[in-house]
């Protein structure tokens, strides 16, 4: 079954740089975008960017624009997502999720999710 | 493109007809996917193109909607349905999420 399984958890200091991975099964990882969604405590989803693994050309918020990289190693499946410049307020879950393009070839949705991986900052 | 959702919170019994609406701040056509997310998990997608069931996911659940107008509906409240549903546009960059709606038991 199409599986995304994440790094585990990390705790950095402000100012300091973070890399979560996902690594991809049951599919293949080259036929799907990826994306990374991330979700501060007890608030909502954000979503950050996506890559195309096949590629390797990528699509960030622009509010991540400068402090984010999203790369893949196809030899493995895996997807990664560096976060530069930590301060507080990046505290959150991260999740990567699967993109599934419809019929159109526009209209797409998040299919599965990856379990998550909490990052903290805190000095 | 802002997505809102209401209500924010809702009480409901098992056996009730509940229905979330969301709303866009521009027309996104029928990119509106639904989500539900339970505590300490990741979110699980429900439906998908406003409304269609994502396959395993229970036929209570059915989604409406285009435009900028949407609902999602779960006609007969299940113990395992109480939990946050989050929306979604797919219509332009960047991809934007409702606030989310906490579905809480009366």
């Amino acid at each position: 079954q199409v599986q995304l399984v994440q790094s585990a958890a990390d705790v950095k200091k402000p100012g300091a740089s973070v890399k979560v991975s996902c690594k991809a099964s049951g599919y293949r990882f080259t036929d799907y975008y990826m994306h990374w969604v991330r979700q501060a405590p007890g608030q909502g989803l954000e979503w950050m960017g996506y890559m195309n693994p096949n590629s390797g050309h990528t699509n960030y918020a622009q509010k991540f624009q400068g402090r984010v990289t999203m790369t893949r190693d196809t030899s493995i499946s895996t997807v990664y997502m560096q976060l530069t410049r930590l301060t507080s307020d990046d505290t959150a879950i991260y999740f990567c999720a699967r993109d599934n393009i419809g019929e159109d070839g526009n209209l797409d949705w998040f299919d599965p999710w990856g379990q998550g991986t909490l990052v903290t900052v805190s000095s | 493109i802002q997505m809102t959702q209401s209500p924010s919170s809702l009480s409901a019994s098992v056996g009730d007809r509940v229905t979330i609406a969301c709303r866009a701040s521009q027309s996104i056509s029928n990119y509106l996917n639904w989500y539900q997310q339970k505590p300490g998990t990741a979110p699980k997608l429900l439906m998908y193109a406003a409304s269609s069931l994502q396959s395993g996911v229970p036929s209570r659940f059915s989604g409406s909607g285009s435009g900028t107008d949407f609902t999602l509906t779960i006609s007969s409240l299940q113990p395992e349905d109480f939990a946050t549903y989050y929306c979604q546009q797919s219509y332009s960059r960047p991809y934007t999420f409702g606030q989310g709606t906490k579905l809480e038991i009366k």
